[in-house]
C-alpha cells in the first residue's frame, strides 16, 4: 500500500486560509488522492479527491503537484468547525482507504 | 448527516461473546465498507462489499465476518471477543466500487469488551 506523510499538527487563525501538505512519493499512476477529515466524536467525512488535475468543491481545493508526489489541501477560510484530523489517503485499485495518522488542525478564534 | 445508519450506537459485552453490528448504506449506494478505529491502531480497513459480493479485504481477523444482504444492508459479526476488540466500528458506503467514488461514513458503533 502506498504511503503518505503529513505533519502531525498545524495551527491556523479563524477566517484565514490553511494549506495542509501531504507527501506521497511512492504514488503509482493509477492511485487516487483522497482527503477525509474526522471531527471529534464523529466518523470520517469526505473532503475532496483527485487524480492528476487540481480540484475544487464547496469545502476545499486540492492542488496536486505536476509529478504527483505531493498534494496540498486548501481550506480557503478556516472556521472553528474545521478543527479536525485531516487524512491524506492514496486509494489504489483495491478500493480500500488506508488511513495514516493524519494532521490535527487547530483553529484559533 | 451522511445518510449511513449504524446500530447499535453502543455495545458492551464480555470476552468470549459474539455480537452483530448493522449498517444501512445511503439510498442508492451499492458498496459498503467496514473500518475499525482503536486508540493504538488508528483507522483500519476491514472489508468491502459491492452489491452483495466481497470486493476487498483488509486486516480482518478470522473471528470476524461480514455480509451484504439483497437489500444492501450489511452486518459485521464479531465472535470470541477479546479485550483488544474494543474499538469504534465504522461503516461507510459509496455509489460504486471504484477509486473515484467518495465514501460516506456512519456515526459508528462503540464496542466495549469487558
Amino acid at each position: 500500500d502506498a504511503k503518505t506523510t503529513q505533519p502531525n499538527s498545524m495551527e491556523s487563525n479563524e477566517e484565514e486560509p490553511v494549506h495542509l501538505p501531504c507527501n506521497h512519493s511512492t504514488i503509482s499512476g493509477t492511485d487516487y488522492i483522497h482527503w477525509y477529515r474526522q471531527l471529534p466524536s464523529q466518523g470520517p467525512e469526505y473532503v475532496i479527491h483527485g487524480l492528476t488535475s487540481n480540484v475544487n468543491n464547496r469545502m476545499a481545493s486540492l492542488a496536486i503537484a505536476e509529478d504527483r508526489k505531493s498534494s496540498t489541501l486548501i481550506l480557503h477560510r478556516a472556521t472553528l468547525r474545521d478543527a479536525a484530523v485531516y487524512y491524506c489517503i492514496l486509494q489504489d485499485s483495491s478500493y480500500k482507504l488506508i488511513f495514516g495518522s493524519g494532521t490535527r488542525l487547530l483553529v484559533r478564534p | 448527516d451522511s445518510g449511513v445508519t449504524q446500530t447499535p450506537k453502543h455495545l458492551i459485552t464480555a470476552t468470549g461473546q459474539r455480537v452483530t453490528l448493522r449498517c444501512s448504506p445511503r439510498s442508492g449506494d451499492l458498496s459498503v465498507y467496514w473500518y475499525q478505529q482503536s486508540l493504538d491502531q488508528g483507522l483500519q480497513f476491514l472489508i468491502q462489499y459491492y452489491n452483495g459480493e466481497e470486493r476487498a479485504k483488509g486486516n480482518i481477523l478470522e473471528r470476524f465476518s461480514a455480509q451484504q444482504f439483497p437489500d444492501l444492508h450489511s452486518e459485521l459479526n464479531l465472535s470470541s471477543l477479546e479485550l483488544g476488540d474494543s474499538a469504534l466500528y465504522f461503516c461507510a458506503s459509496s455509489a460504486g466500487p471504484g477509486q473515484s467514488y467518495e465514501q460516506y461514513f456512519g456515526p459508528g458503533t462503540r464496542l466495549t469488551v469487558t
